[in-house]
């Protein structure tokens, strides 16, 4: 069946670095999204790509669809501290969403 | 108000009894999910409803049922609850394009 993979499921960055994350499915995906879990929080939608090769940007996050609809990333520059939190993509094919298991990313003052 | 709610928020049980969660939305949508969140395993899929006389198992629907009694509802049953079913669990609603999903602010559940 579907799998969807990101590795590391946790990673500590120090308040103003940069940040990037990957995720990776089994197979090919009609589209890709990407949720965000405050501590403490559920799950809140934050974007979904859906072209090949798709670059979104919402102010210091930046979202791309790999070309061959497979994978994405999610990327932060400058890390604050209202960064911290699990980020789960999910990708979508045969009717399907599927979760991957999340990053949880911790942000050092 | 929020759109997707859960009830109750926290509840703590004993092995073997019966627990019914509830979900409620007002967003109109048709499609409802029930995902248990367990440290390390990311959410996983118990049960799918795509509307009301609709019910699809997911990948981890053994020692769980459902019941959809209106489009608007969509409960979680443990028949006979276990240790190993201690987790954080979520509602999620779907449109009929079945992308994005919103979920209920979660039922922690421990069972002693």
């Amino acid at each position: 069946g579907q799998q969807v993979m990101q590795i590391p499921q946790y990673q500590h960055v120090q308040e103003g670095e940069d940040f990037t994350t990957y995720c990776n499915s089994s197979t090919t995906l009609s589209n890709i999204q990407w949720y965000k879990q405050r501590p403490g929080g559920h799950p809140v939608f934050l974007i979904q790509l859906v072209k090949s090769g798709e670059v979104k940007k919402q102010k210091r996050l930046t979202f791309q669809f790999g070309e061959a609809k497979k994978n994405s990333s999610l990327h932060i520059t400058a890390t604050q501290t209202t960064d911290v939190g699990t980020y789960f993509c999910a990708g979508h094919g045969n009717s399907k969403l599927t979760f991957g298991k999340g990053i949880t990313l911790s942000v050092r003052p | 108000d929020a759109d997707v709610t859960q009830t109750p928020r926290n509840r703590i049980t004993k092995t073997g009894k019966r627990i019914m969660l509830e979900c409620s939305q007002t967003k109109g949508h048709d499609r409802m999910y029930w995902y248990r969140q367990d440290p390390g395993l990311g959410l996983r899929l118990i049960y799918y409803s795509f509307d009301v006389k609709d019910i699809n198992k997911g990948e981890i629907s053994d020692g769980y049922s459902v019941s959809r009694q209106a489009q608007a509802k969509f409960s979680l049953s443990l028949e006979s609850a276990i240790p190993n079913q201690t987790a954080l669990y979520f509602c999620a609603t779907s449109d009929l394009r079945g992308t994005t999903q919103y979920f209920g602010p979660g039922t922690r559940l421990t069972v002693l």
